[in-house]
């Protein structure tokens, strides 16, 4: 079945750093991929998407990068900041006309002041 | 942008009782509704989809009797959690699409207890 799998499970990094969080799902026909920012007891936020006809995009300090052929994709977050901590999810749409998302297992991010 | 209310955030019930959790979108029509569970430090699971109008469709190992859902109009979706047990004790979410806006637009999620 579809399957999305995200790494690493936590990542502390220096206030200034960059963060990388990495995502490999296995559906082929999966063709939408959305990040999500969820702080603790609260609802994740869509912080970034890319569609599978874009090889990248960028936000300011957020960008996401997608390579169909290895069904690979990145969040990659610059000059972090202390309120960049949070938990990162990644998604993959199961490309099934259900609009269903397999959601990744989470990252915990921890920027360091 | 679409919002997405959620009720109630929190709601403390006992062993054996039924609790109903609400979802509405406020300012767009959702075609489809999901509605997520989220135990502590780990992810969203995916309990069913609803369309507006059809049965709900469980993904495998959610018992459809105990999780009853209804999305009976293009703006609200309810969860029933019937004969709740501790084991329930989760973070229900819910989201919704219209299938045109990029993304899910999320609940604010309910705390479920089940004493």
């Amino acid at each position: 079945g579809e399957n999305v799998e995200q790494h690493p499970s936590t990542l502390s990094v220096q206030e200034g750093d960059s963060a990388v969080i990495k995502c490999t799902y296995s559906d082929s026909a999966s063709n939408y991929f959305p990040w999500y920012k969820q702080e603790l007891g609260k609802r994740p936020q869509l912080i970034i998407d890319i569609r599978s006809n874009v090889g990248e995009k960028k936000d300011q300090r957020i960008a996401v990068t997608l390579n169909k052929t290895a069904k690979h994709f990145s969040l990659h977050i610059t000059e972090t900041q202390p309120e960049d901590s949070a938990v990162y999810f990644c998604a993959a749409t199961w490309a099934s006309g259900t609009y269903k998302y397999i959601f990744g297992t989470g990252t915990r991010l921890k920027v360091l002041a | 942008g679409a919002v997405v209310s959620q009720h109630p955030s929190w709601v403390i019930c006992k062993s054996g009782t039924s609790v109903k959790i609400e979802c509405r979108s406020l300012d767009f029509q959702a075609t489809t509704m999901f509605w997520y569970r989220q135990f502590p430090k780990q992810s969203l699971m995916l309990m069913a989809t609803s369309n507006e109008g059809s049965k709900a469709t469980y993904e495998q190992g959610v018992e459809k009797d105990k999780f009853l859902i209804n999305h009976a109009s293009l703006t609200l979706s309810t969860l029933t959690v019937t004969s709740a047990h501790p084991e329930d004790s989760s973070f229900y979410i819910c989201s919704a699409t219209d299938r045109v806006i990029s993304g899910y637009t999320f609940g604010s999620g309910t705390r479920l207890t089940v004493v």
